[in-house]
């Protein structure tokens, strides 16, 4: 079936570098993505999302673009900090008739001092 | 925090036992989705709730079922458990199919 996976499971960077964790998916008639961060023991939490008549969104220190034609997202984040640590995901609801959302598996993001 | 709150945090079951979860959406959001996610993977959907009405399911079989309040409060129910059904089980709300809010999660273990 559709899916969305995600490039590299883990992805390590130095405090105050910039973090780029990628995204690939399947599903052509996806039309609204999201980021999530989850932190060990919590929930998804909302970073941002992007519709798809758009190709880039700026939030606070953060980043997400969107190629259509390679059906690619990814999140860039801005002068990682320690706090930024944990699994992110990213999501599509593109199948209108399940009104779901789609994960990947994740990427960790360990942010080394 | 977002809002929405989930009970109990966590819970052991037994092979063939029924469990109830339960949850409270964010003020003002009347869907609630569900969705469960085995260690190291991401959510898997399971169903959602619009206005005390089923309005979606995945892949996952009869035995997993659900109920809305008119509070717009959810349960979820898995009768006969099996030992592959321990998962973190999420909630999430949010005002019509768009921005998912997602509560704290119940810990299921299944032995």
């Amino acid at each position: 079936g559709e899916s969305v996976g995600l490039h590299l499971p883990t992805l390590s960077v130095q405090e105050g570098d910039n973090s780029i964790i990628n995204c690939a998916y399947s599903n052509s008639a996806s039309d609204y993505f999201i980021w999530y961060k989850q932190e060990s023991g919590k929930g998804p939490q909302f970073i941002i999302d992007i519709r798809s008549n758009m190709d880039k969104r700026q939030g606070q220190r953060v980043t997400v673009l969107l190629n259509k034609t390679v059906k690619h997202l990814s999140l860039q984040i801005a002068a990682t900090q320690p706090g930024d640590s944990a699994v992110y995901f990213c999501a599509e609801n593109g199948d209108t008739g399940r009104r779901a959302l789609t994960f990947g598996s994740g990427t960790r993001l360990q942010v080394q001092p | 925090e977002t809002g929405v709150t989930q009970s109990p945090t966590h819970l052991i079951k037994t092979r063939g036992q029924q469990v109830t979860l339960r949850c409270s959406s964010q003020s003002g959001h009347n869907t609630v989705s569900w969705y469960q996610q085995a260690l190291g993977q991401g959510p898997q959907f399971i169903f959602q709730y619009y206005r005390e009405e089923e309005n979606g399911r995945g892949n996952f079989p009869p035995r997993f079922s659900g109920l809305q309040f008119p509070n717009y409060s959810s349960e979820l129910n898995v009768n006969a458990l099996e030992l592959d059904d321990s998962a973190l089980y999420l909630c999430a709300s949010s005002s019509g199919q768009r921005e998912q809010y997602f509560g704290p999660g119940t810990r299921l273990t299944v032995t």
